[in-house]
Order: C-alpha cells, then structure tokens, then sequence
C-alpha cells in the first residue's frame, strides 16, 4: 500500500536558518505530492503541490519538487521565521476517485529568535 | 467564502456513550473525507463521499464507526459505544474536484473518551 516517510522532529532552528525537511514515499502509479502545515490550535492548511514528476510546487518562501527517481518530494526554505513554527505534514495523492490522501507522521518544526 | 467547518470543536465522551460529529464543506464541494489523527501521528483516511454516496469506506476501524451524508452536503460521522483508543481528532476535508486531489480540511473534533 501507500505510505509516506518523513524525518522525525522536532526540528529546532534558528531564525534565518536554512530549513529541509526530508520526505519519502511509496505509491503505485503517479501519486500527487502534498505538504501541510497545521498552526498551534489550528487545521491542516495546504502549503504546496506538485502533480507530476519534476513539478516544482512554492509557497510563502517553501519549495519542494516531485523526484520520482529518489521518490522524495523534501520541502526547503531559505530562511526561516519564528512565525513558521508549526507542524508540517507531508503527503500524496494516488488517485482512483476514491481514496483519501495518505500522511506521514508529521514534522513539529521549532524556530527560536 | 467560508471555509469547512466542524462540531463540537471539543466532545468529552464516557466510555460507552454514542457521539455524533458533524461536517459542514464549502458550499458546492463534491468531495467529503473523514479522517482520523491520533495524538502525534498524521490523519488517516476513514470514509469518502462523492455527493451523497458514499464511495469508500474501507478505513473506519469497526463497525462502531458510521457516517451518512444524506442530501450530498452536511456530513455526519457517528461513533456507536465509544472506547479508550476513539480518542483522537477527527478532520473532515472537503474537494471542489471528484476525487479530491485539492482537500480543504476543517478545524476538526477533538475526541475524549473517558
């Protein structure tokens, strides 16, 4: 079946850090590759897509590409703020109409000042 | 616009109590997931809708676990004689597309089974 592996945390960085987050997956076909991000006392917010292989998706300074040849999709951002502590979620899509998406674990990034 | 919303935000329930959470998508979304997130863990899939029917239901973990969308928008997930481990969040997800390759997620239920 499918599923999705992504680096332990938390991750604690410093503001202005580099910041990568490892994720790896296993699907058949050509899945859809999702990151979320969930806020202390809030949902799970979509962050970036990428659909197909060499897709990159952005957002709010994050970036992640599709590789199908490592089957990783690691989100990266340049400098990190303190305001982007939150937990970050990585997943994918497989499609088939009638699946719901599947999650890995679940990274709780910390940022300090 | 409004996004998804759910409640009871909180539901404290005794063991052995029935509990109804409800769903409400964005307005004209095909699309309805349930899903289950333990405490540290990511949400797992329980049940999809596509309109009124629903299509797959092959995560919810017992027979305990029900969930109906009767007119093809409002959702409601209800968990029969509750247990210890139905405690978690619960997160409805909704999607313009059939399918749902764009899941706009709700707020989620908070689910304590004391």
């Amino acid at each position: 079946g499918d599923s999705v592996t992504q680096m332990e945390g938390p991750v604690t960085l410093s503001e202005e850090a580099f910041l990568t987050i490892n994720c790896t997956y296993t699907a058949t076909g050509y899945p859809s590759l999702f990151w979320y991000v969930q806020y202390p006392g809030e949902g799970l917010q979509l962050l970036l897509k990428a659909t197909k292989a060499d897709d990159k998706g952005s957002n709010k300074g994050f970036e992640a590409t599709y590789r199908k040849e490592t089957t990783s999709f690691h989100l990266e951002k340049g400098s990190v703020q303190v305001s982007d502590s939150a937990v970050y979620f990585c997943a994918l899509y497989s499609g088939g109409g009638a699946d719901g998406l599947t999650f890995g674990k679940g990274t709780h990034l910390i940022i300090q000042p | 616009g409004a996004g998804v919303s759910q409640s009871p935000r909180y539901k404290v329930a005794k063991r052995g109590q029935d509990v109804a959470l409800r769903c409400d998508p964005i307005s004209g979304h095909v699309s309805l997931f349930w899903y289950q997130q333990a405490l540290g863990q990511g949400p797992e899939f329980l049940t999809y809708f596509q309109n009124e029917a629903q299509l797959d239901k092959s995560g919810l973990p017992s027979d305990r676990f029900f969930a109906e969308r009767p007119e093809g928008s409002v959702s409601t997930l209800k968990i029969q004689r509750t247990q210890q481990e139905d405690s978690a969040v619960y997160l409805c997800a909704s999607s313009y597309l059939a399918g749902g390759v764009e899941q706009y997620f709700g707020p989620g239920t908070r689910l304590t089974v004391t």
